[in-house]
């Protein structure tokens, strides 16, 4: 059965902290992770992941995958107020999502 | 700008009522999902659809029926509404093929009582 795990399921922070999201998966058929960010109302796509070892950064946001130990992490550094959300990490193809990570900025 | 749109943002149904939620989008895209998404289990996802008439169940099918009668739109069927299924509904749509991202309606929250 495939399935996508995230950890941890909740995370309260700091302004200026760093923090490093998790992603793991068995998927059969695997071609890429994708990372979305969740605030109120729909998931909004972050980053696509296909290749092991290549760094994506975007901002303070950054995401790099392992496809030999399957798994991806989002880095968030200086994080701030506006980065509270719930992060999803998702397998192209069905599609399968992790349950999430959601993330407590406070100032 | 690639649109995704479900038909109510928020819903209330009675046990027991056939419930449609409807999801359309307006960029050609082959690939229709549906997901509920729970408190602390993320998105799950209910069923998908690479091609008119074609559906796939996905993990928790249970309760839910599908239909795609044109490209553009598919949807969830409740055919008969518990208290269980109170949730937000998520739809999503993707081109065919690889590395392609989701594009998301805005949810209907689901609340059956």
């Amino acid at each position: 059965e495939d399935k996508v795990v995230q950890s941890p399921l909740s995370l309260v922070v700091h302004e200026g902290d760093t923090v490093t999201l998790n992603c793991s998966y068995e998927v059969t058929n695997f071609r890429s992770l994708l990372w979305y960010k969740q605030e109120k109302k729909a998931p909004t796509f972050l980053f696509m992941l296909t290749s092991s070892g290549i760094e994506k950064k975007s901002g303070r946001l950054s995401s790099i995958l392992d496809k030999k130990e399957l798994f991806s992490i989002l880095n968030i550094t200086a994080t701030q107020t506006g980065d509270s959300a719930i992060y999803l990490c998702a397998a192209d193809g069905k599609y399968i999502f992790g349950t999430g990570t959601r993330l407590k900025v406070l100032a | 700008d690639v649109k995704v749109t479900q038909s109510s943002r928020y819903l209330v149904k009675r046990t027991g009522e056939k419930v449609f939620l409807e999801c359309v989008q307006d960029m050609d895209h082959e690939n229709m999902f549906w997901y509920r998404q729970d408190p602390g289990l993320g998105l799950r996802l209910i069923y998908f659809s690479y091609d008119v008439k074609m559906k796939e169940k996905g993990d928790i099918p249970e309760g839910y029926s599908v239909s795609r009668e044109k490209k553009e739109r598919f949807s969830l069927i409740l055919e008969s509404a518990s208290t269980n299924q109170t949730s937000m509904y998520l739809c999503a749509s993707t081109f065919g093929g690889a590395y392609t991202e989701a594009f998301f309606g805005q949810g209907t929250r689901l609340t059956v009582v």
